[in-house]
């Protein structure tokens, strides 16, 4: 069974530095793109980075760029978002998602449970 | 960066309804789309990629539909568990983007 848990969620101060994790189980972790996508309460959903199978390629919303850091570890079939400098508009769930093999396209067939971060002095 | 807007914003409807969501694109996609159905507290669940396949699992009265800007997502006989928010998501560009949702609700 495919499974994709994230962690290290929480509240950090405004400036301050956290570290999500998403482990995953039941497939070959090191084929599959992955993905970062996030959600600020009440709002919609709003895709943040996608990183390629040996992570030599990452891709950001121009939001983030230069403050978060998706990073992977195929031995250890984990995802990572390093987030630096946060904001207040930072706050949100954030889902780890795996991107479907068989397609160039990015869509996204399994999808981590949630993880709030909160950014608030 | 491609725009994706939804419309309706919210919709509300009766159990055995026909919905119908539009997705348009602020440029061509051809046909890399995805809809998702999320409900409150959830993650997202993938419903139909590439603007008209149905992902395994997923109920046949969902169906897709469109290519180039403008999309559609049709539920028939709506059931009470569908009643969630619908997103399109344009796959092909980054920054990947999604449209605004739509909100199903109980008439």
């Amino acid at each position: 069974e495919v499974q994709l848990v994230e962690s290290g969620g929480g509240v950090v101060q405004p400036g301050g530095s956290l570290r999500l994790s998403c482990a995953a189980s039941g497939f070959t972790f090191s084929s599959y793109w992955m993905t970062w996508v996030r959600q600020a309460p009440g709002k919609g959903l709003e895709w943040v980075a996608n990183i390629k199978p040996d992570g030599s390629e990452k891709y950001y919303v121009d939001s983030v760029k230069g403050r978060f850091t998706i990073s992977r570890d195929n031995a250890k079939n984990s995802l990572y978002l390093q987030m630096n400098s946060v904001r207040a508009e930072d706050t949100a769930v954030f889902y780890c998602g795996r991107r479907i093999l068989w397609f160039g396209e990015n869509y996204f067939d399994y999808w981590g449970q949630g993880n709030l971060v909160t950014v608030s002095s | 960066d491609i725009q994706m807007t939804q419309s309706p914003s919210s919709v509300s409807a009766s159990v055995g309804d026909t919905v119908t969501i539009t997705c348009r694109a602020s440029q061509g996609i051809s046909d890399y789309l995805a809809w998702y159905q999320q409900k409150p507290g959830k993650a997202p669940k993938l419903l139909i990629y590439a603007a008209s396949s149905l992902q395994s699992g997923v109920p046949s009265r969902f169906s897709g539909s469109g290519s180039g800007t403008d999309f559609t997502l049709t539920i028939s006989s709506l059931q009470p568990e569908d009643f969630a928010t619908y997103y399109c998501q344009q796959a092909t560009s980054f920054p990947l983007t999604f449209g605004g949702g739509t909100k199903v609700q109980i008439k």
